[in-house]
């Protein structure tokens, strides 16, 4: 069965690097998205990508972050200068293009980030 | 999209249905119910999702109220490995370019116990 991959599964960093964690979609999906769950706490969106483009992005997802597709795999999140509270998993998502296929959303593993 | 009321935790004992509600009165026409269940740290893993007909697939069965202010998830037989925490998310289907993101509540922590 087709899955959603995520690498690396925990990446440490200290704090002011810059990090960036990887993400290959499901093959034939065209809708990508990034949420990440702190310790406890709630799954929270962060952005959701489409057509080389932003679709949304949260408050959360701020000046610190961005997303590329840098070629036909692979959807990546940067964070520029990571903070304390940036420490989290990070989840990859993506869905089909069509009809009411694209509104499931099939979820990686995750990236446990943390930054000391 | 419509926010959702669901038990903080419920306990099963293997091998018995698991019948987890999820309250949405503020549904509104163009509103699917979805699930999703968390394993443990695990990436969201999708269930099952309807609009008012009852759905079954090979994980669960949905159950909607016929004035969709409310839904019912069953897993007929549950086992050990179906430990997680349960979502129920109301959203639209966007056929545009967004596609919108989901909303994770705090969900169901579901325990099956042997």
């Amino acid at each position: 069965e087709p899955e959603v991959t995520q690498t690396p599964s925990h990446q440490v960093t200290q704090m002011g690097q810059e990090v960036i964690l990887r993400c290959v979609p499901i093959s034939n999906h065209l809708y990508f998205y990034w949420y990440r769950q702190i310790l406890g706490q709630k799954v929270e969106f962060l952005v959701s990508f489409y057509n080389n483009e932003i679709s949304e992005k949260s408050e959360i997802f701020d000046d610190q972050f961005s997303v590329e597709r840098p070629d036909g795999s692979n959807f990546t999140l940067k964070i520029r200068s990571t903070k304390l509270e940036d420490s989290a998993m990070y989840f990859c998502a993506s869905s089909a293009r069509t009809g009411l296929a694209k509104n499931i959303q099939y979820f990686g593993a995750g990236t446990r980030l943390s930054v000391l | 999209d419509a926010k959702t009321t669901q038990p903080p935790s419920m306990d099963c004992a293997e091998g018995r249905a698991a019948n987890l509600p999820c309250n949405h009165s503020t549904i509104s026409g163009n509103e699917y119910v979805y699930w999703y269940r968390q394993i443990h740290s695990q990436g969201p893993q999708y269930i099952i999702h309807g609009l008012k007909n009852n759905e079954t697939n090979e994980m669960a069965s949905l159950i909607i109220t016929e004035d969709r202010k409310s839904s019912t998830l069953i897993l007929p037989h549950a086992t050990l490995r179906d430990t997680a925490v349960y979502y129920c998310i109301v959203r639209g289907n966007n056929y545009g370019g967004s596609q919108g993101n989901l909303i994770f509540g705090k969900g169901t922590k579901l325990s099956v116990k042997p």
